[in-house]
């Protein structure tokens, strides 16, 4: 079975610049999450999915951060217009229904903004 | 994370233990579950608890206590491989969903 899968492993941007990122859930999982992780502020919820349908959407991200999911195998998270605060890694997660504690993360995405 | 806390920092000798704490203070309660994270990798699940007392799996037990809103990680016969951020998450709603609040880590070093 093929773990959460992200791509790219590393991106570099301009600030300004319209940055997407993606990711693939496992298999069968209802529940995808999109992370930021700093060293300041650890982990931080951008979205959460369940079935396709947003379920959170990050309160404080909402303004220049979108995440969707058109199909249930694939997600997007697009930063427009970036900002060098915006740099973090950036983690997509999933988990199934009979399950949730146990959330399967992908190796992340390490965005820096300059 | 908002309402979950770990300490920062915990160093201990390789050979002996290690003992990561979290407090929790969330609306209603699920469930806790514990994360090891090296280095430059993702977090991985490595144990769900929902019931009070001791649950003994080895290398890793984990300890929960839903009336004082506290749990630890025991990390035995430490190994130097075992340094990483253990990031402890609660599920806090009692309804259906299968969002995780987690703590901000608590990074362990392990010492020769």
């Amino acid at each position: 079975d093929a773990g959460v899968t992200q791509t790219p492993r590393h991106e570099v941007a301009e600030k300004g610049q319209t940055i997407i990122l993606k990711c693939e859930p496992v298999s069968g999982h209802n529940d995808l999450f999109w992370y930021r992780q700093t060293k300041i502020q650890g982990l931080e919820l951008l979205s959460y999915f369940r079935s396709k349908s947003l379920m959170e959407d990050g309160g404080a991200f909402k303004d220049r951060f979108k995440a969707e999911m058109l199909n249930s195998s694939f997600s997007t998270l697009k930063i427009q217009p970036t900002e060098p605060k915006d740099s973090a890694v950036y983690l997509c997660a999933s988990s199934g229904l009979a399950y949730y504690a146990e959330q399967f993360f992908g190796p992340g995405t390490r965005l820096t903004v300059l | 994370g908002q309402g979950v806390e770990q300490p920062a920092k915990l160093m201990s000798v390789e050979g002996t233990f290690a003992r990561v704490n979290c407090t929790y203070s969330t609306s209603g309660f699920n469930g806790l579950s514990w994360y090891q994270q090296r280095e430059g990798q993702a977090p991985v699940f490595l144990s769900y608890v929902v019931l009070d007392g001791l649950k003994d799996s080895g290398h890793f037990s984990t300890f929960l206590s839903r009336s004082n809103g506290y749990s630890y990680l025991l990390l035995t016969e430490l190994q130097i491989k075992d340094s990483a951020s253990y990031l402890c998450a609660v599920s806090p709603y009692n309804t259906n969903t299968g969002k995780l609040t987690f703590g901000d880590g608590t990074v362990l070093t392990v010492k020769p």
